[in-house]
Order: structure tokens, then sequence, then C-alpha cells
């Protein structure tokens, strides 16, 4: 079965620090992967997404991901958190042909001012 | 705002009592989930249609949760006979899929959700 792991669980950064949350899944075959982010009081909006070709893929707000197939990984970075980031980020994962996603337990970061 | 629309966005029931939620998706899409989130965890799928045929059923749901989308359209959570463990947040996503084994997902746009608590 499929499943989504994230490293962290929580996350404080000061503004302007670099960030990296890890991501790793288990499935052997052709994958999409994703990104969404909840800020405080919205809903699940998506950050961003792989389905082929670049493994670095860029999404809204300056943050971007890397898919690493050989370490199964699709971590997300930013180079210099604001404020405005403080949310809890999910890492997810579906089979290509239109299967379900499968979501990985969030890590909640904190940027302070 | 023509995002999907849950309904309501708070419920409190007592146990045993039955609930019902709707989603409304986005309009072209074909595709809608139903998913749960408790405290701490990421969105758990209940489970999806594909226009009004329902595709798929987690383990989770148990035989007190029943979904329906009729004619593809809106859709209907139920849950009979509610336990203190039902209490979480009910998601509701959308997307347009088309069908094939190499078809990629574009993600999905959710709901704001309806936050049930059981008493």
């Amino acid at each position: 079965a499929q499943s989504v792991s994230q490293h962290n669980h929580h996350v404080i950064l000061s503004e302007a620090a670099s960030l990296e949350l890890g991501c790793n899944y288990s499935y052997g075959g052709t994958v999409n992967l994703f990104w969404y982010v909840q800020y405080p009081g919205q809903h699940l909006q998506l950050l961003l997404k792989y389905f082929s070709g670049d493994p670095l893929v860029k999404g809204i707000k300056g943050f971007e991901a890397e898919f690493i197939k050989s370490k199964f990984s699709f971590n997300l970075r930013k180079p210099s958190v604001q404020w405005s980031d403080t949310a809890e980020y999910f890492c997810a994962v579906s089979r290509t042909g239109g299967f379900k996603t499968i979501f990985g337990a969030g890590t909640r970061l904190f940027v302070k001012a | 705002d023509t995002g999907v629309s849950q309904n309501p966005r708070h419920k409190i029931t007592k146990r045993g009592q039955n609930v019902t939620f709707r989603c409304d998706p986005i309009s072209e899409h074909n595709r809608l989930y139903w998913y749960r989130q408790t405290l701490g965890q990421g969105p758990e799928f209940l489970t999806y249609f594909q226009n009004e045929a329902q595709l798929e059923k987690s383990r989770l749901l148990s035989d007190r949760f029943s979904a329906e989308r009729p004619k593809g359209s809106f859709s209907t959570l139920e849950i009979q006979r509610t336990e203190q463990g039902d209490s979480a947040m009910y998601l509701c996503a959308s997307s347009f899929e088309r069908q094939g084994l190499s078809t990629p997902n574009y993600g999905y746009t959710f709901g704001s959700g309806t936050r049930l608590t059981v008493v």
C-alpha cells in the first residue's frame, strides 16, 4: 500500500531563514506528487505538483520541490521564508492513472517575525 | 467564487443520531472525493466518485457511512448512529480527470470542510 512520511511535525523558523521540509513515499510505480498548504483558517490549497518532466518543480509564492526517484523523496524548499508562510504543509502522492491521493500527516511551520 | 462548497460548516450532534453533509463540487469537475481529517493527521481517504459512480471505498468507511452523488453533481455523506470516534473534519474535493492508465493527477480543489463533533 502507498504511504507518505513527512519528517517533521513542527518546524519553527525566523523570517528570511531557508526552509526544507522532507517527504518520502512508498510506491514503486509511476506517481504524481503534490504539496498542499493550509493557512490558518483556510482550506487546503495546492502549492505545487509533479507528474513528469523536470524533477525540480516550482509552485506559488516562491516554493519549489525536487523529485528524487531513487530516494522516493519529494522535499519542499523555499530560500527565504516570510511570516505569511506560517501554515501546515502536506505532502501527497497518487499513482498515475486516476487513483486516489494519499496524504502525509503534515508539517506545521511557524515563522517568527 | 465557484470553488467547492460544503454544508454545514459545523455540526454538533448527540451520539447515536444520524447526520448528513453536502458537497457541491466545481461544476466542470467529474471526480469528487471525500476525506476525513482528525487533529494532527493528514486527510484520510474515504471514497470517491467518477460522475455518479462510486469507484472506491476505504475500509475506514464502515457500514454506518454512505455516500451518494446523484446525477454526478453534488454529493452527500451520511453517517448513521454517530459515535464519538466519528468526530473529525470531513473534507470534500473535486477534480477533472480523464480515464486512462497514464493519465496524470493534476491535483484537487478542496472545500472548507464540515467539522463534526459528536457529544
